[in-house]
């Protein structure tokens, strides 16, 4: 089965900018999570989807950040404006109801803020 | 969500078992410990779960202590393939559940 696909893998942009990564998760998997990772830490929840549905976004920064998972498969996670504290790497993850809810994750996007 | 607490860092010689420990001395009775792996660039991947019993997979072997406030991973026979950031993680087994990953251990496999 095909993994979680992020895009894009690398992005570098100036302070103020907007940017927004993309993810599709495996093919049947209901939930969705982003993740942000800094440089030499775990990675940090910022927000889960059920569905379509946002369950947990209490770690998402809502004056900043937004996130949408239109009909329940893709989503995206958008930044704007992006500060230079943004700088990490943004991963996407997914889980199937069934099963032992272990996360699959994807590659991940790299984002510099300048 | 319970806490964990692992080493930073731990070598391990190629061809020889690494084992990785993790102590979790506040786990509850419905929670969980899984382990997952990042290679360096990489997404983390999920290894292995256990709640009370020893587990085992293609992977690698999940020793757990009778009073479950650690456990153990062990890498049978380590590749320098297996060098990566390990993530201990306690959680109860349910999708509204937080994962809370801490800074892990980060095994280098020597040649």
């Amino acid at each position: 089965e095909a993994g979680v696909v992020q895009s894009p893998r690398y992005k570098i942009i100036e302070k103020k900018q907007p940017v927004a990564f993309w993810c599709n998760p495996i093919s049947g998997h209901n939930t969705l999570y982003w993740y942000r990772q800094n440089l030499g830490q775990g990675p940090e929840l910022l927000i889960r989807y059920e569905n379509e549905e946002a369950v947990d976004d209490s770690q998402l920064p809502k004056d900043r950040f937004s996130a949408e998972r239109l009909k329940g498969v893709d989503s995206t996670l958008k930044i704007q404006p992006a500060e230079l504290g943004d700088s990490a790497v943004y991963l996407c993850a997914s889980s199937s109801l069934q099963g032992y809810y272990e996360q699959y994750f994807g590659p991940g996007t790299r984002l510099t803020v300048t | 969500d319970a806490k964990t607490t692992q080493p930073p860092s731990m070598d391990c010689a190629e061809g020889r078992a690494a084992n990785l420990p993790c102590n979790h001395s506040t786990i509850s009775g419905n929670e969980y410990v899984y382990w997952y792996r990042q290679i360096h660039s990489q997404g983390p991947q999920y290894i292995i779960h256990g709640l009370k019993n020893n587990e085992t997979n293609e992977m690698a072997s999940l020793i757990i202590t009778e009073d479950r406030k650690s456990s153990t991973l062990i890498l049978p026979h380590a590749t320098l393939r297996d060098t990566a950031v390990y993530y201990c993680i306690v959680r109860v087994q349910a999708s509204y559940d937080k994962v809370i990953f801490g800074p892990g251990t980060s095994l280098s496999v020597i040649p």
